[in-house]
């Protein structure tokens, strides 16, 4: 099965721009989806597809894709985006499964 | 506007079944999936399987084949996710997700795009 690989915590200042990377080779067949989690609540979609928001995500959420690798990028971090990210996509199999990124926590300085 | 509200919790014994519900609505549940995912304490998350109402038939993840059913019923606009034969490491929060899927250009994208609020399911003797 399909696994997809994920940095474990990254850091940004107040403000500043980071990029959060997702690998795995179902991303060559299949677009990801990106979802934010802060502490005891559900996951929020944030991103899908090519770079598409959910109506009310900030357009500071940007999405994008190269060949096995997509990114999450939040332009001018805020405080309120310190959380848990996770990717998913499809199964590179080509079966109806999905699966998980390992998952990234974004600390905001 | 959709909403999934998800069952209480539950405390099982090792060895039993759980079964957790998920009820839909504001939108047109039969047509679209419903995801089963779920996330251990301190763990990231985890796809189960899923299911098309409509079609009534579920697909599940390798690992979870053989203990889990999923299951949907139409008339009242609720999914059901059967967990059997529990251990410890089921002690999970477990979420139900409607499966978004926009087409464009030929291309699909595929997402999750409402939740439940999730079900914390503790499982120990």
């Amino acid at each position: 099965s399909s696994e997809l690989t994920q940095d474990p915590a990254v850091s940004v200042a107040l403000g500043q721009t980071v990029r959060i990377t997702c690998q795995g080779d179902s991303l060559r067949s299949y677009y990801a989806s990106w979802y934010q989690q802060k502490p005891g609540q559900a996951p929020v979609l944030v991103i899908y597809g090519k770079n598409n928001r959910p109506s009310g995500i900030p357009d500071r959420f940007s999405g994008s894709s190269s060949g096995n690798t997509a990114s999450l990028t939040i332009t001018g971090a805020q405080a309120e985006d310190e959380a848990d990210y996770y990717c998913n996509s499809r199964d590179s199999s080509g079966n109806p499964y999905y699966v998980f990124g390992t998952g990234t926590k974004v600390t905001v300085l | 506007q959709v909403q999934l509200v998800q069952s209480g919790a539950e405390v099982k014994k090792p060895g039993s079944s759980v079964k957790v519900s998920c009820k839909a609505s504001g939108g047109t549940f039969s047509s679209y999936a419903i995801s089963w995912v779920r996330q251990a304490p301190g763990q990231g998350l985890e796809w189960m399987g899923g299911i098309i109402p409509i079609f009534g038939t579920a697909n599940y993840a390798q690992k979870f084949q053989g203990r889990v059913t999923i299951t949907a019923d139409e008339s009242t606009s609720t999914a059901y996710m059967e967990l059997s034969s529990l251990r410890s490491e089921d002690t999970a929060v477990y979420y139900c997700a409607r499966d978004g899927l926009y087409c464009t250009g030929g291309v699909c994208y595929y997402y999750f795009d409402y939740w439940g609020q999730g079900t914390l399911v503790t499982v120990s003797s």
